[in-house]
């Protein structure tokens, strides 16, 4: 059962141009939201993240957008830089009780090109 | 401030061998977060400890695995009698508590011949 999806397993942006990674998720409990930048052979980055309070968080050429109602996220990376292929991870987690596991999607691998 | 580590980054082991892999958190992170991923998937959590408590380990396969994150020293997953679908990347994660951002390390990528 896969919470959170990431439909879109690559994408190529020219250098400059606006970059737009999706996720979806399904589970209603989630109340914040992550994106993290992974390299090859390396660990996860924490990019910005979002409180479900919220709808939109800015920081620098990241911004997260969240649409509750339809259970999407999206990244917004402007401008692009070739320094941001990399693959990106959204992850949710349901902060209630005791929990604090994150429940990441597959991915989406963006490429920027010169 | 050293960011989280992790040690060894590579572990070769045959089947039926034990592994252990190391995870220090960064300094002021008592919350510890093992994940593994599987090849060309996202991360799925293992299990979550905090000093000398295990908080979650819903994800942690119920035979072989364990972990644990003493008083003093790093937290330690210990896998035994490993077979091949054990292959995989292991990342663990920490933060200052629970309602904060969790932090990861470079991962330990184990092989198992």
């Amino acid at each position: 059962d896969q919470q959170v999806k990431q439909n879109s397993p690559s994408l190529s942006v020219q250098e400059g141009r606006i970059s737009i990674l999706n996720c979806d998720y399904t589970n209603s409990m989630f109340d914040y939201f992550l994106w993290y930048k992974k390299y090859p052979a390396e660990g996860p980055t924490f990019l910005i993240s979002i409180s479900s309070i919220k709808d939109k968080n800015e920081d620098g050429r990241f911004t997260v957008f969240l649409n509750k109602s339809a259970k999407h996220l999206s990244l917004h990376i402007v401008p692009s830089q070739p320094g941001d292929s990399a693959v990106y991870f959204c992850a949710a987690s349901a902060r209630t009780g005791t929990a604090s596991k994150l429940t990441f999607g597959t991915g989406t691998r963006l490429q920027v090109t010169l | 401030n050293a960011g989280v580590m992790q040690n060894p980054r590579h572990l070769v082991r045959r089947r039926g061998q034990e592994a252990r892999l190391r995870c220090s958190p960064m300094k002021g992170h008592s919350h510890v977060y093992w994940y593994r991923q599987l090849p060309e998937e996202g991360l799925k959590f293992m299990v979550y400890l905090q000093k000398e408590n295990i908080i979650d380990e819903s994800g942690m396969p119920k035979e072989r695995f364990s972990a644990e994150f003493p008083k003093e020293g790093p937290s330690i997953l210990r896998i035994q009698q490993v077979v091949r679908g054990d292959s995989a990347a292991y990342f663990c994660a920490s933060s200052e508590d629970r309602l904060n951002i969790q932090y990861f390390g470079a991962g330990t990528r184990l092989s198992v011949l």
